[in-house]
């Protein structure tokens, strides 16, 4: 079956630490997303990929670090200069980010920080 | 401020009724998109609506897109206790930008008893 996948589902990070977010599509996508979504609250997004070995921040990028190595994967690592990382956060793809079409979402990662 | 606001924040109905959700946005847009999203879940795309159309039909879902007051509403007719969930519209801007980046507004929180 074709789609995104994440990883984990839950993760829970102690002050100072620095966690890395999984996210994995087979749907032969050029174009990768990373969102954060507070409670009560619409999707923001964190950076964004058009294209393998290129990235560009989003509208909320500080404290949150990606790489595109491979098509079909676009880890997020949210860094312990992210303030306030309590949060849930959402992958997405889409064909070609040339144009802003529909997007395909996985089913999100809920970060913790004790 | 959000490009996309929702309007109402939340909505309470019967099953069998019908519900209605509105979306104001502030520029010029190349689409607006409906998403819907399940508690803890990911987002799953509805229908798309291109800055040139007026209206559009997916099964019970019909969405409306006004450009001269820059709104657009998503109608549910027929609810089920299966459509309790919230919805985002999320725009496309027109220019600027050469990616495919959407900006999701806070969304409706709809609730269908049964």
């Amino acid at each position: 079956d074709g789609g995104i996948t994440q990883s984990p589902k839950y993760l829970f990070r102690k002050e100072g630490q620095n966690v890395t977010l999984s996210c994995e599509q087979n749907l032969n996508h050029d174009a990768m997303y990373w969102y954060r979504q507070d409670p009560g609250q619409g999707l923001r997004l964190i950076y964004y990929s058009q294209i393998v070995n290129d990235f560009q921040k989003g509208d909320i990028a500080e404290g949150y670090s990606v790489s595109r190595e491979k098509k079909e994967s676009f880890p997020l690592t949210v860094t312990s200069a992210q303030k306030n990382p309590t949060a849930f956060y959402l992958c997405a793809s889409s064909i070609d980010s040339r144009v802003a079409d529909t997007q395909y979402f996985g089913p999100g990662t809920r970060l913790t920080v004790l | 401020s959000q490009q996309g606001e929702e309007d109402p924040q939340a909505l309470s109905i019967q099953e069998g009724e019908n519900a209605t959700m509105n979306c104001s946005y502030k520029t010029s847009i190349n689409n607006l998109q409906w998403y819907r999203q399940n508690s803890g879940r990911g987002l799953v795309h509805l229908i798309l609506i291109r800055s040139n159309e007026r209206e559009k039909h997916s099964g019970r879902l019909r969405v409306t897109l006004d450009t001269s007051k820059k709104s657009s509403s998503l109608l549910i007719t027929a609810s089920r206790a299966a459509d309790t969930a919230s919805y985002f519209c999320a725009t496309a801007d027109a220019g600027g930008t050469s990616y495919g980046k959407l900006t999701f507004g806070q969304g409706t929180i709809l609730t269908v008893h049964p």
